[in-house]
C-alpha cells in the first residue's frame, strides 16, 4: 500500500486567509490528485497534478483559487485561497500504486 | 463524465440485519471499486471487481458486478456496530487516471 501524510490535519481559519495543505507520499509516484468533500457528501475531484507541470482542473475549479505546487515526486501542496465559510471541508490528496487508488487521512478545514 | 448512483444514501440498521447497496451507472466501467471510510480518515479500499458477473466475499461482506458492467452491489450480512461508516462505489480509475466517486452510503449500525 502507500503511505500518504497530510498536513495540518485540521485547521480553523478566518474567511479572506488562505491555507495551505501539505501532501507527502512515501515514494515517488507520478500522477497525485486533490479531493475535495464536503460535509456529508462524497468526494469530488479538484485537480490532478503531474510533476513537472501544471496541474489540471476539473470544471468548477479554477487555478486562482486552489493553486498546486508538485515540486517533486513526493510531495504536493494544495492552496485554498481566499477563504469563505463554503470551502469548510475535507481535503484529500491521492495516488495510485500498483493499480490501486490511495488515500491520504483527509485536512478538515473549517472556515468561519 | 461517467457518473455513479448509489442508493441508498443513508441507512440505519439494528446489529444483526442483512442490507444491500446499490451501485448503478448507464457507462461501462472496466473496474469498480468499493471503497469505506471512518470519520477522520480517507477512504480505504474494500475491493475491486473486474469481470462482469464476478462476485467477491470478504468476511461478511459481498460484493458483486453486474454482468454489463454497469452496476455492482454490496451486501452486508449480520450488520454490526464495526460496520459503521460511508461506503464508496467509484469507477473509472486506471493507472494515471483518478475515481470518479459515487455519492456514498451511509451506514449506521446500532448495537
Amino acid at each position: 500500500s502507500a503511505v500518504i501524510s497530510q498536513k495540518p490535519s485540521r485547521d480553523i481559519c478566518q474567511r479572506g486567509t488562505s491555507l495551505t495543505i501539505q501532501c507527502q507520499v512515501d515514494s515517488q509516484v507520478t500522477m497525485m490528485f486533490w479531493y475535495r468533500q464536503q460535509p456529508g457528501q462524497s468526494l469530488t475531484l479538484i485537480a490532478t497534478a503531474n510533476q513537472g507541470s501544471e496541474a489540471t482542473y476539473e470544471s468548477g475549479f479554477v487555478i486562482d483559487k486552489f493553486p498546486i505546487s508538485r515540486p517533486n515526486l513526493t510531495f504536493s501542496t494544495l492552496t485554498v485561497s481566499n477563504m469563505s465559510p463554503e470551502d469548510s471541508s475535507i481535503y484529500l490528496c491521492s495516488t495510485y500504486r500498483e493499480e490501486t487508488q490511495y488515500f491520504g487521512p483527509g485536512t478538515r478545514l473549517l472556515v468561519l | 463524465t461517467q457518473l455513479l448512483e448509489q442508493s441508498p444514501q443513508f441507512l440505519s440498521i439494528q446489529e444483526g440485519e442483512n442490507l444491500t447497496v446499490y451501485c448503478n451507472s448507464s457507462s461501462v466501467f472496466s473496474s469498480l471499486q468499493w471503497y469505506r471510510q471512518e470519520p477522520g480518515e480517507g477512504p480505504v479500499l474494500l475491493v475491486t471487481v473486474v469481470t462482469g458477473g464476478e462476485v467477491k466475499k470478504l468476511k461478511r461482506l459481498t460484493f458483486q458486478f453486474g454482468d454489463a458492467r454497469k452496476d455492482s452491489s454490496l451486501h452486508i450480512t449480520a450488520a454490526q456496530p464495526g460496520d459503521t461508516g460511508l461506503y464508496l462505489c467509484a469507477g473509472g480509475g486506471s493507472g494515471n487516471t483518478p475515481l470518479v466517486f459515487g455519492k456514498g452510503t451511509r451506514l449506521s449500525v446500532i448495537a
